[in-house]
C-alpha cells in the first residue's frame, strides 16, 4: 500500500534553470497538496489541487511558480528561473476525496531543491 | 488569519522524563488540530488528532486534548524513549489547508 510518492528526493539547479518537483498521491486520494519548508521553519502552505483543477493558490508565489494535477500522471509543481532563495524541501500530501477539515493529510519524504 | 505558536526549543531530555510541548492557535472558526512528527529526513508522519473541542487524540503513548476556552493542544507523554527523538509540528486544519507551527527538536538521551 504505497504512500505519497514524491520524486526526486534531491534535486540541484542553476540559478536560472527550472525546477520540476512530481508528486504521487496515495491510491485513491484525489487531492493534494504543496508545502515549503524552510531550514528552521515550519511547512507553508503553497497551493491545494483536485483533478485538473486549483482550488487554493493562496500561498503561491505570484511569479515563476506553478502547479497542476492532470488527469493522467503525478502533480508537478514547477518553478521557473530558480533563485537561490527557492532552495528549501518541498512536501507533497494527499487526502481522499470528499475531505473536510478533519481528514488527516498524508505526506511525503519531500524533495530537497539546492540552488547552486 | 489563522496561525499557530509553539514553545521555542530545543528540548533535550532524559529517557523516561516526562514530555509536554505547548501549542496555542488563532483561528477564525472550529478547526481540526494536530500534531505532525518528521524523524530525519522524512516527510512528515501524523502523530494525532482532535476534531472539536474537549477531543484527546492519542496515539504511542503521546496525548493532547483540544482546549478551546485556552485556545491550546499541548502535546504530552509520560516516559519519553530515545526512538522518540524528532521534530515536532503542531498544525490546524481549516477549509482543507493545514497551517503549521515552526516545529520543535526533541533530543531524547539514553
Amino acid at each position: 500500500n504505497a504512500g505519497v510518492m514524491q520524486n526526486p528526493r534531491h534535486l540541484v539547479r542553476r540559478r536560472g534553470q527550472e525546477a520540476r518537483l512530481r508528486c504521487s498521491p496515495m491510491k485513491g486520494h484525489s487531492h493534494v497538496y504543496w508545502y515549503r519548508q524552510l531550514p528552521e521553519e515550519g511547512l507553508k502552505f503553497m497551493v491545494y489541487l483536485q483533478k485538473e483543477n486549483i482550488i487554493d493558490e493562496s500561498g503561491m508565489p505570484k511569479e515563476r511558480f506553478s502547479a497542476e494535477f492532470p488527469k493522467e500522471g503525478p502533480s508537478i509543481l514547477r518553478i521557473q528561473q530558480v533563485v537561490r532563495g527557492d532552495s528549501a524541501a518541498y512536501f507533497c500530501a494527499s487526502s481522499p476525496s470528499g475531505a473536510g477539515s478533519n481528514q488527516p493529510q498524508h505526506f511525503g519524504d519531500g524533495t530537497r531543491l539546492s540552488i547552486l | 488569519g489563522d496561525s499557530v505558536t509553539q514553545m521555542e526549543g530545543p528540548v533535550t531530555l532524559s529517557e523516561e522524563a516526562f514530555l509536554t510541548i505547548n501549542c496555542t492557535y488563532t483561528a477564525t472558526g472550529y478547526p481540526s488540530l494536530f500534531w505532525y512528527v518528521q524523524y530525519p529526513g522524512e516527510g512528515l508522519q501524523l502523530l494525532l488528532k482532535a476534531t472539536k473541542a474537549d477531543d484527546k487524540g492519542s496515539n504511542k503513548g503521546f496525548e493532547a486534548t483540544y482546549r478551546k476556552e485556552t485556545t491550546s493542544f499541548h502535546l504530552e507523554k509520560g516516559s519519553v524513549q530515545v526512538s522518540d527523538s524528532a521534530v515536532y509540528f503542531c498544525a490546524l486544519s481549516e477549509r482543507s489547508k493545514l497551517t503549521f507551527g515552526k516545529g520543535i527538536t526533541l533530543s531524547v538521551r539514553p
